[in-house]
């Protein structure tokens, strides 16, 4: 069966200070790839999603980026967090673009 | 490109009571109509999906509605329980497009 990981859990970091968070699929092959951002209490912003190895497509324009250095991990990244990238930050796969997509269990990101 | 529009925002039912949720959708190539239940601190879980090739479906006390004409769909929950509390998202995609669009979320609680 598939399944989705994401790591850290939660994370507090200082303004200013690099993010790296990864997202990797087990049990599938060429999985669509996606990262979204959800403020509290809000709905689900999506910020890249990824049909293959080093295709990224940005849905946003931000201090964030993504990178998909194999074909199960994607790596959401950023050289300079700020106050407002605070959130909760989902990947999630699906097998077909279009399709039903399956979240990972998220990452709590807090900047102070 | 596609929006979809998600009421109501948060809901309120006693234990016992029906819940309904309501989504509209823009395009008119959409075929794929997930929905998804949220708890706290938790990635989204898709919990019933319907095509466009049929009106309803149903799983045990959750049945989704859709009304390709009116575009618009709908979940229903029946015989609520505490556990139905949580965000409820609907979504809507094509079998062409790379994403789905989510709707903004209806908080759900169960009053016992």
């Amino acid at each position: 069966s598939q399944t989705i990981h994401q790591w850290p859990a939660t994370l507090v970091q200082p303004v200013g200070s690099p993010l790296s968070l990864e997202c990797t699929v087990e049990g599938t092959s060429n999985p669509n790839l996606y990262w979204y951002r959800q403020a509290a209490g809000r709905g689900l912003q999506l910020l890249f999603y990824s049909v293959g190895i080093g295709q990224i497509s940005s849905e946003v324009p931000q201090n964030l980026s993504a990178s998909r250095p194999q074909d199960r991990q994607f790596i959401l990244s950023s050289k300079k967090l700020l106050l407002s990238d605070s959130g909760f930050y989902l990947c999630a796969w699906s097998v077909m673009e279009g399709g039903e997509q399956f979240f990972g269990p998220g990452t709590r990101l807090t900047v102070l | 490109g596609e929006n979809v529009e998600q009421h109501p925002s948060t809901l309120s039912v006693q234990e016992g009571d029906s819940a309904v949720i309501k989504c509209t959708y823009s395009d008119s190539a959409s075929n794929y109509f997930p929905w998804y239940k949220q708890e706290l601190g938790k990635g989204p879980q898709l919990i019933i999906d319907i095509r466009s090739n049929v009106g309803e479906k149903k799983d045990q006390r959750i049945a989704v509605t859709l009304n390709k004409t009116a575009k618009h769909f709908s979940l229903h929950i029946t015989e609520t329980q505490p556990e139905d509390s949580a965000v409820y998202f609907c979504a809507a995609s094509n079998s062409s497009a790379s994403k789905i669009i989510f709707g903004s979320g209806t908080r759900l609680s169960i009053r016992p």
